[in-house]
């Protein structure tokens, strides 16, 4: 059974391009969350989604950051226009439920460098 | 709200000493708790949760915690440290109804022989 899977594993733009963020869940998850880790910091919650539906975007920045989970294909975070700012790891996260008691698994990351 | 702070930004241990990674949390509602590791370049792997029951918590790697509710922490334990121990170690809380983790900022565990 794969685990969570993100590509890319790194990536790098220039300032004013977009970023686009790809998460493959669990086989069998149909929940999505998407954390952001910057440099020296802990995850900080970003977006929950479930299959065509966002749940809760209560973390996310209110410009030029989108996220999606449509009903085929990997769930995908979108930058636009990315600043220096956006440089950072993004993790992808998926759950079996929404029980508070359900483990999270993560991916291994999306490294995210904005020059 | 939930707020999760890890009182120590490194530890360097010998191999094979004990280590305690401290763990305070904050929140006005009922909570679960955990901890994660991340290895270099790797996502996070879950180490132990506690949901309710016994406050001793037994994980893998030979890894434990235990929960003091009135003391409001979560501290890990391990009796004995490998050099492959070395990694970020992440301490979480959610609240009972919710989904989203809250993260404190790590504690660099750097294991030396």
């Amino acid at each position: 059974n794969a685990g969570v899977m993100q590509n890319p594993r790194h990536l790098v733009r220039r300032r004013g391009q977009e970023a686009r963020l790809r998460c493959s869940p669990m086989k069998g998850h149909s929940h999505v969350y998407w954390y952001r880790q910057l440099p020296e910091e802990g995850l900080k919650f970003m977006v929950y989604l479930q299959k065509e539906n966002i749940i809760d975007e209560s973390g996310m920045p209110k410009e030029r950051f989108s996220a999606e989970f449509p009903k085929e294909g990997p769930s995908i975070l979108r930058i636009q226009q990315v600043v220096r700012g956006d440089s950072a790891a993004y993790f992808c996260a998926s759950s079996h439920t929404t029980s508070g008691q359900e483990t999270q698994y993560f991916g291994p990351g999306t490294r995210l460098l904005v020059l | 709200a939930q707020s999760v702070t890890q009182l120590d930004s490194q530890v360097p241990v010998f191999e094979e000493a004990p280590v305690e990674l401290r763990c305070n949390y904050s929140s006005s509602v009922s909570v679960y708790l955990f901890w994660y590791v991340q290895y270099p370049n790797q996502g996070l792997q879950l180490l132990l949760k506690y949901l309710s029951g016994s406050t001793l918590v037994k994980g893998i790697n030979g890894f434990e915690a235990e929960f003091n509710k009135s003391q409001t922490s979560f501290h890990l334990r391990k009796p004995s440290v490998h050099i492959s121990d070395t990694a970020e170690y992440f301490c979480a809380v959610r609240k009972n109804s919710g989904y989203a983790l809250n993260f404190g900022k790590g504690t660099s565990l750097l294991v030396t022989p």
